[in-house]
C-alpha cells in the first residue's frame, strides 16, 4: 500500500511571494489533514477535512492560508502572501476511518518550507 | 485543556538503557493515546498506542504506561539503541472528532 505523497519536499520563497503544497492521501482514506510542523515543536493542525468536506478549520489563518479538497482525493494547501513566520514543515495525514485502524493517522514526509 | 504537557525536550541515553519520556493532559475527554517517532526529514509515524481502559501495552521494546487518575501517560523504551535516536511526540485523541493534539516532542539521543 502506498503511503502519503506530498510534494514538493522543499520550497524557499521571498515574503510576500505565494506557494502551494500538494497532497495525495492513502487509496480509500476519507479523512485528511493539513498540519504545520515549527521547528522544535509539534505539528498543530490547520485544516481537517472528510471526504471533500471541510471539518476543522479553526486554527488555519484564513486571511493568507487556503486549502481545498476536489472529488475527495488529492488536497492543496496554499499561503498568499508567506511570511517570514510561516517557514516550518507542512505535514499532510490522512485516516481510514474504519475499523480497528480508524484512530490512526498516517504521515506523509512533508514539505520544508523556508521563507526569507 | 487542549494541551498535551511533555518532557523532557531532549534526553540523552546510553546504549542498553531505558529511556522515558512523560506526558500530562487535562482535558477528560481524550479516549486515545498514541506516541509517534519521527526521523529527520520524515513524517511521524505510529510506534504504539493505547487506551484508557488499560494501564500499560507493550510492544516489543516499547511500554505505555498509563494513569488516568493523574492524566498522565509515558513511553518507556527498553534496552534503547542508537537506532532509536530520534523525535518522540506523544498525542491525545477524542475518537468523535478525530483530532490530534501533540505534545511538543522528545529529541533522544541514544550513545553508541
Amino acid at each position: 500500500e502506498a503511503g502519503v505523497a506530498q510534494s514538493p519536499r522543499y520550497k524557499i520563497i521571498e515574503k510576500r511571494q505565494s506557494v502551494a503544497f500538494w497532497c495525495n492521501p492513502i487509496s480509500g482514506h476519507a479523512t485528511l489533514y493539513w498540519y504545520q510542523q515549527i521547528l522544535g515543536q509539534g505539528p498543530k493542525l490547520l485544516i481537517q477535512f472528510q471526504n471533500n468536506g471541510v471539518v476543522d478549520d479553526s486554527q488555519l489563518p484564513k486571511d493568507r492560508f487556503s486549502a481545498e479538497r476536489l472529488k475527495g482525493v488529492d488536497s492543496t494547501l496554499k499561503i498568499q502572501p508567506a511570511k517570514l513566520e510561516d517557514s516550518a514543515v507542512y505535514l499532510c495525514a490522512s485516516r481510514d476511518g474504519g475499523g480497528r485502524a480508524k484512530n490512526i493517522q498516517y504521515f506523509g514526509a512533508g514539505t520544508r518550507l523556508s521563507v526569507l | 485543556q487542549q494541551q498535551v504537557k511533555q518532557s523532557p525536550q531532549s534526553l540523552i541515553v546510553q546504549k542498553g538503557g531505558i529511556s522515558i519520556i512523560n506526558c500530562a493532559y487535562e482535558n477528560t475527554a481524550f479516549d486515545y493515546f498514541p506516541w509517534y517517532q519521527q526521523f529527520p526529514g520524515k513524517g511521524p509515524a505510529l510506534l504504539i498506542a493505547i487506551r484508557p481502559d488499560v494501564s500499560e501495552k507493550k510492544e516489543g521494546r516499547f511500554t505505555i504506561s498509563f494513569n488516568k487518575s493523574a492524566k498522565q501517560f509515558s513511553l518507556h523504551i527498553m534496552d534503547s539503541q542508537p537506532g532509536d535516536s530520534a523525535t518522540y511526540f506523544c498525542a491525545a485523541v477524542t475518537s468523535g472528532t478525530y483530532k490530534y493534539i501533540f505534545g511538543t516532542g522528545t529529541r533522544l539521543k541514544v550513545l553508541a
